[in-house]
């Protein structure tokens, strides 16, 4: 257990939908990572959150949005879902910019039917 | 654009026997390494990590991976591998600033009592 929370834990969506996907960092850490881990892949870096701004970004289309909030916790919204968005999406937070290791959440298994 | 390879995608070993896991990065700049690992149903954590100094780092249970800069290569070893080391283990690399993290495809190792 890392103290890195993520809701919900398995999902269901259709083509075309959207999609919302939730991370609580561990305490004290304020800065928030998202991937995806398509099957049989290693995660994919989205994007980075740094006190509430974006602060780093993979090769992801501009569908792919997310926030972070006061308390540092942190959204991964997808519009326009495509068969391919299906994955686990993994969120992982760390202490700050500067620090290096990063705890990852348990995931959200996305499914686009 | 930095990429990382992970050249055996399964491993299979008994137990005692000796692991050497390839990985090899491409980036031109100066990089921090990494090793995560992932046992069954668990949270990908981290193993270990370079960032400078001493090429050969230790990780916890008795891993190590040696930074070899001349063949942009970063790879895991450990000299008896137990049963417990089931798991799937992940090269990950991100220039310095750490805005972007970079993973390989993944190795899964199986250990056979």
């Amino acid at each position: 257990e890392t103290g890195v929370t993520q809701s919900p834990t398995h999902l269901i969506k259709t083509r075309g939908q959207q999609v919302t996907l939730r991370c609580s960092s561990q305490s004290g850490h304020n800065t928030v990572s998202w991937y995806q881990q398509a099957l049989g892949q290693g995660p994919q870096f989205i994007f980075q959150y740094y006190r509430e701004e974006e602060n780093g970004r993979g090769n992801f289309p501009p569908r792919f949005s997310g926030l972070q909030f006061p308390n540092y916790s942190s959204e991964l919204n997808v519009n326009a879902l495509e068969l391919d968005d299906s994955a686990l999406y993994l969120c992982a937070s760390r202490p700050g910019l500067a620090e290096d290791t990063q705890y990852f959440g348990p995931g959200t298994r996305l499914t686009v039917l | 654009a930095q990429s990382v390879s992970q050249h055996n995608h399964h491993v299979i070993l008994s137990e005692a026997a000796s692991l050497e896991l390839g990985c090899n990065y491409s980036y031109g700049g100066t990089v921090n390494l990494f090793w995560y690992v992932q046992y069954p149903g668990q949270h990908l954590q981290l193993l270990l990590k370079y960032f400078s100094g001493d090429p050969l780092v230790k990780g916890i249970k008795g891993f190590e991976a040696e930074f070899i800069k001349s063949k942009f290569s970063f790879n895991l070893r450990k000299p008896s591998v137990q049963w417990s080391d089931t798991a799937e283990y992940f090269c990950a690399v991100t220039p310095g600033g750490y805005q972007k993290v970079t993973f390989g495809t993944g190795t899964k190792l199986q250990v056979i009592p």
